[in-house]
């Protein structure tokens, strides 16, 4: 199975700063056949399903705001949220679908310091 | 608007069983691979099993091999898992994935609970 390692497990950021969480996976999540990363970024927010926020480890969701940025190839894989929100408080994960078992990150909290 | 709703989650003993399903609509159901991903209360997400477009191919975690059966129903765009024999660490938001190369849809999630 690919593990795949968040780092921090949390964060403080100041309103309007910039937050970055990092994701390692164990083994390459790049699959040479479309020549990309089989990565996603999620946003949870208590009580509510995971929303997608990148796949394909750069190529943002419709609909999501443009400070939220992903990062990233091979094994070390980067989201940035630029000029942060109050709304964006959440837990963050990466996940990769390169293969089978999909696995994800632990994790990785941010708040308003 | 692309809708995954999943349902037949509820209270069941250890050694019960439970099936969830999960109606799709605003998409081609039968163009989706289809996915279960579950979440225990307070903790991190965790994929369960998957199958193809056709229904043709199936896998699972082996936390769950050999216990639940995942199935669909292309002409009604439904997604089924069967659980049988539940133990408490089965208790979990069970949440229906649609994928065409990444997983672009996630439903609400059902809730799971396994207790005496």
């Amino acid at each position: 199975d690919i593990v795949m390692t968040q780092s921090p497990d949390s964060l403080a950021v100041s309103l309007g700063e910039r937050a970055t969480i990092n994701c390692k996976s164990s083994q390459s999540v790049f699959f040479s056949s479309n020549n990309k990363n089989n990565l996603a970024w999620y946003q949870q927010k208590p009580g509510q399903p995971p929303k997608l926020l990148v796949y394909w480890a750069s190529t943002r969701e419709s609909g999501v705001p443009d400070r939220f940025s992903g990062s990233g190839s091979g094994t070390d894989f980067t989201l940035t949220i630029s000029n942060l929100q109050a709304e964006d408080v959440a837990a963050y994960y990466c996940q990769q679908y390169y293969n089978y078992p999909w696995t994800f990150g632990q994790g990785t909290k941010v708040e308003i310091k | 608007e692309v809708q995954l709703v999943e349902s037949g989650g509820g209270l069941v003993q250890p050694g019960g069983s439970l099936r969830l399903s999960c109606a799709a609509s605003g998409l081609t159901f039968s163009n989706y691979w289809m996915h279960w991903v579950r979440q225990a209360p307070g903790k991190g997400l965790e994929w369960v099993s998957r199958i193809s477009s056709d229904g043709s191919g199936t896998t699972y975690a082996d936390s769950v091999k050999g216990r639940f059966t995942i199935s669909r129903d292309n002409a009604k765009s439904t997604l089924y898992l069967q659980m049988n024999s539940l133990r408490a660490e089965d208790a979990a938001v069970y949440y229906c994935i649609g994928s065409s190369g990444w997983p672009g849809y996630w439903g609400q999630g059902t809730l799971v609970t396994v207790s005496s």
